[in-house]
Parts: C-alpha cells; sequence; structure tokens
C-alpha cells in the first residue's frame, strides 16, 4: 500500500484565498483524522471521520476551517478565506478501529499564507 | 500547568545509551499514544497503550494510571533514534473523544 497520500505537499497563498488540502488514506481504513501543527501551539487534532462521517469537529479553530469526506478513498480540509495565522504543517492520518487504534499519518501539507 | 506534561523537552545521548522519556498527564484517560517524528517531519505510531507495558524491538512504553504516568525507554540507543518524540493523552469514548498532545521531547543521540 501507498500510505496516506496527500496533496499539495507544499502551499504557498496569500491570505484571503481559499486554500484546498487533500487526503487520500489506505484502502480499507475506517477512520480519517486531520491534524494541524505549529511551532507555538505543537499538534492539534482538528477533525475526525468514521466510515465518511464526521465525528468531531471540536479542533476546528473557526468557521473560516471545513472538512468533507465525499467517498472512503478522498477527503478535504478548506480554509477560506486564509490568514497567516493559519500557516502550519497540516496532517492526515488515518487508521482502522477509531482514535485509539494505530494511526498512518501522511507526509504532511506545508501551508503558508502571505 | 499543561494537561499533558514531557520531560526532558530536550535529551542528547551518546550511542548504546539507555533513554527514558517521560509524560504526564492531568486529563482522564482512555488510551496514551507515544508518537516518533523525524528530522524530515514525517510522523510514526509508535505506541497505543491504555495500561501495563508494551515493547517493540528496543522501544519500551510503560504507563501507570493510577500515577498518570507514561515512559517511553529506548534500549542500545543509536543516532538513527534522533526525533521527537511526543505523547498524547486519548479522553473520552470514541465518539466526542479528543487527543492532547505533549509538546514533545527532542532527542539526540551522538555517535
Amino acid at each position: 500500500d501507498a500510505g496516506v497520500i496527500q496533496s499539495p505537499r507544499h502551499e504557498v497563498t496569500e491570505m484571503g484565498q481559499e486554500v484546498t488540502l487533500r487526503c487520500k488514506p489506505i484502502s480499507g481504513h475506517d477512520y480519517l483524522f486531520w491534524y494541524r501543527q505549529t511551532m507555538m501551539r505543537g499538534l492539534e487534532l482538528l477533525i475526525y471521520f468514521n466510515n465518511n462521517v464526521p465525528i468531531d469537529d471540536s479542533g476546528m479553530p473557526e468557521d473560516r476551517f471545513s472538512a468533507k469526506m465525499p467517498n472512503a478513498s478522498f477527503s478535504t480540509l478548506k480554509i477560506q478565506p486564509s490568514e497567516p495565522r493559519d500557516s502550519a504543517v497540516y496532517f492526515c492520518a488515518s487508521s482502522l478501529g477509531g482514535l485509539y487504534n494505530e494511526q498512518f499519518f501522511g507526509p504532511g501539507t506545508r501551508l503558508t499564507v502571505l | 500547568k499543561n494537561e499533558v506534561e514531557q520531560s526532558p523537552q530536550n535529551l542528547t545521548a551518546q550511542e548504546g545509551e539507555f533513554i527514558t522519556i517521560n509524560c504526564s498527564y492531568s486529563v482522564g484517560i482512555s488510551a496514551l499514544h507515544w508518537l516518533q517524528q523525524h528530522p524530515g517531519g514525517g510522523i510514526v505510531s509508535l505506541f497505543m497503550l491504555s495500561s501495563g507495558k508494551k515493547k517493540h524491538g528496543r522501544l519500551i512504553a510503560t504507563i501507570n494510571i493510577q500515577e498518570k504516568h507514561s515512559s517511553l525507554h529506548i534500549t542500545a540507543s543509536h543516532p538513527r533514534d534522533s526525533a521527537v518524540y511526543i505523547c498524547a493523552v486519548g479522553s473520552g469514548e470514541t465518539s466526542g473523544s479528543r487527543l492532547t498532545f505533549g509538546e514533545g521531547t527532542q532527542l539526540t543521540v551522538n555517535p
């Protein structure tokens, strides 16, 4: 298996623009997670899905952030409008069985908002 | 005081040394993750445990629920073990649960 795939790997955009990050989980995994990592706040769990249904989005920072999982093999995290404080590395991970099972992380998307 | 605290923040060791990284938490716990983040940024899940002890190769993780404390041990450390080690505490049931992360321990193993 190719592992968790994220795209793009790097994104540079200007404040106010819409940003869409993409994730393909490992085939057969039923949980998908979105994380954000910054120097100031470390790793944070933003939202996670079970069988394509959002289970907990309490970590989503504000309404500018939204995530979807239209099918078992694809998820997006969208920021609109983007702000400089959104600059971070965004990781997607997937697991079989839940939040407390082994998670497999993608390589991350480094987002820079100017 | 952070809900999840790791110590030390930075650790430098010589190859072959036995290493211990600590994680203390104040939140209720369902399970605890140990993660390894490589210098290139990639994250690997090392252990998920809710009680007792787990071992994988040279890595050992223990947890004491009563004392709200977990340790990650590395035996016969090697330069390739150089990474950031992150503890994450899971609390709540699967639906509506959350993960709280420690700030990480930067480990450098010198040859």
